[in-house]
C-alpha cells in the first residue's frame, strides 16, 4: 500500500539521550514535512525539505535535526538541546506544488522521562 | 505569511444536530483552504479543500465548507453528526505558488484545532 510509514509509534528516551524518528514514504513526493503536536497548540512545523539534500528550519527547529539522502526518507533526530521533547510527532509530504494535497503518516509518541 | 484562527477549541453536540466549527484566515495574497481531521492516536486526514471554482466544497461523509474571501472564512459544516465524528478538525491555508527554495510559500498553516465531541 502507498502512505507514509513512521516508527516507532511509541517511544521513551531518558532525559539527554538522543532519538532519531524515522519517516518513509512510498508516494514518490517531493517534499516532505516534520510537525509537532501539543495539546491546545495545534501543530507547529518542525522542518521541511523539498528536494533531496536540502531542507530549511521551521518555525521551531532549535534541538531537532534533520537530513534528507533519499527522496523517500526524511528522518527526525530529537537532541539533547530539546527542552521539552515530550510530544507527538507527524511525518508528512506531498507533491511541490501547494495545490495539491499535504499526506499524514500516523504520528510518533515521544516520551522523555 | 498566512495565520489561521479556530475560534471554538471545544465544540460539543448532540448526535444528529448540526454543528458549524469555524474558521477564519489572514494572508496578503490569495490562498488555499483546507479542512483536516484527526482521530485519537492517528495522523491527519484530509476532509475537504477548497483551490477554485465554487466555493462550496463538500466531503463524502456530509460535510462541507464554503469559502468566503470577504470574511476570510471556511467554516465547517454538517446538517446532521454521527457519534463517529467525534474528533479533532483543523482548519489550514497554504499560499498557491510553487514552493522555491527557502521561502515561506506553500508552507501549510495551521489552526489550533476544534476537539468536536459527538453525545448521544
Amino acid at each position: 500500500d502507498g502512505g507514509i510509514t513512521q516508527s516507532p509509534k511509541y517511544l521513551f528516551r531518558k532525559e539527554g539521550q538522543n532519538v532519531t524518528l524515522s519517516c518513509e514514504q512510498n508516494l514518490n513526493h517531493d517534499a516532505m514535512y516534520w510537525y509537532r503536536q501539543d495539546p491546545g497548540q495545534g501543530l507547529r512545523l518542525i522542518y521541511y525539505s523539498q528536494i533531496v539534500n536540502d531542507f530549511q528550519k521551521g518555525d521551531i527547529a532549535e534541538g531537532y535535526s534533520v537530513s534528507r539522502e533519499k527522496k523517500e526518507s526524511f528522518p527526525l533526530t530529537v537532541t539533547s538541546a530539546q527542552k521539552n521533547p515530550t510530544a507527538f510527532y507527524l511525518c508528512a509530504s506531498s507533491l511541490k506544488s501547494s495545490g495539491n494535497t499535504i499526506y499524514f503518516g500516523e504520528g510518533s509518541w515521544l516520551t522523555v522521562v | 505569511a498566512q495565520s489561521v484562527t479556530q475560534l471554538d477549541s471545544q465544540v460539543p453536540v448532540f448526535e444528529e444536530a448540526p454543528v458549524e466549527l469555524r474558521c477564519n484566515y489572514s494572508s496578503s495574497v490569495s490562498v488555499y483552504l483546507f479542512w483536516y481531521v484527526q482521530y485519537p492516536n492517528q495522523g491527519l486526514q484530509l476532509l475537504l479543500k477548497y483551490l477554485s471554482g465554487s466555493t462550496l466544497v463538500k466531503s463524502i461523509n456530509g460535510f462541507e465548507a464554503e469559502f468566503n474571501k470577504s470574511q476570510t472564512s471556511f467554516h465547517l459544516r454538517k446538517p446532521s453528526v454521527h457519534i463517529s465524528d467525534t474528533a479533532e478538525y483543523f482548519c489550514a491555508v497554504r499560499a498557491p505558488h510553487l514552493i522555491p527554495r527557502g521561502s515561506t510559500l506553500g508552507r501549510l498553516y495551521f489552526g489550533r484545532g476544534t476537539q468536536l465531541t459527538v453525545w448521544p
